[in-house]
């Protein structure tokens, strides 16, 4: 595609249901983040895909995030039993590699009621 | 712990003079840099990088200085436009095996009057 996309833009839920959020990465790129970005703050690590392996999950806050790639394309970020805490900004990006330039789709803004 | 830090959160500058935006980081192990520039309701989009075998990289306007005894980056933007007016956000990879990880400052919002 022409860039990253990512859906839903905007997500509002109650407190201890399950969301789950979708990146559409750029179709040649091997690399694929996840970002979590407070107010006011800066993206702040998550996980990151190459292909569909996934080397480094230690940004994850809890069990309750849970990320995929299983075909090395689109991925999905889970959050279960969100919680307010969850409320913030969530960014994907992706490169042709890892660190290459990430490209940054405009995110999906996460409000957990 | 956070591991770079931007220390000034907002900086104006009058048209045509020049932009410094600081970033310092903490961890020897990072030896990749980059510099994102992103508009309200956009993701950040890359700006310039810089790898730690430099101490200075340029790109028309804008320039990266990278002092690896002191930690410390800087962004320089000359000479400033208003259209710069944007948050920037400097990032850090580190040269381990999790050399997938970045690490974002919070980013420091540039305002350049007219």
């Amino acid at each position: 595609g022409a860039g990253v996309s990512q859906s839903p833009r905007y997500k509002v839920t109650k407190r201890g249901q399950d969301v789950t959020l979708r990146c559409d990465p750029i179709s040649s790129h091997a690399t694929l983040y996840w970002y979590q970005q407070a107010l006011g703050q800066g993206p702040e690590f998550l996980t990151y895909f190459n292909y569909e392996a996934q080397p480094d999950k230690s940004g994850l806050p809890s069990d309750r995030f849970s990320a995929e790639r299983p075909e090395g394309s689109i991925s999905t970020l889970t959050i279960q039993r969100t919680e307010q805490r969850d409320s913030a900004m969530y960014r994907c990006a992706s490169s042709t590699g890892q660190r290459e330039t990430q490209y940054f789709g405009p995110g999906t803004r996460l409000l957990v009621l | 712990d956070q591991q770079v830090k931007q220390n000034s959160p907002s900086l104006s500058v009058q048209e045509g003079r020049i932009s410094i935006l600081n970033c310092d980081y903490t961890n020897s192990m990072f030896d990749y840099f980059l510099w994102y520039k992103k508009y309200p309701a956009e993701g950040p989009t890359f700006l310039i990088s810089i790898s730690s075998i430099k101490d200075k990289n340029e790109d028309g306007r804008f320039t990266v200085f990278l002092n690896k005894s002191a930690k410390h980056l800087s962004l320089h933007i000359v000479p400033s436009q208003p259209g710069d007016s944007a948050v920037y956000f400097c990032a850090a990879y580190p040269i381990n095996t999790n050399a997938g990880k970045s690490t974002f400052g919070d980013g420091t919002t540039l305002t350049v009057k007219p």
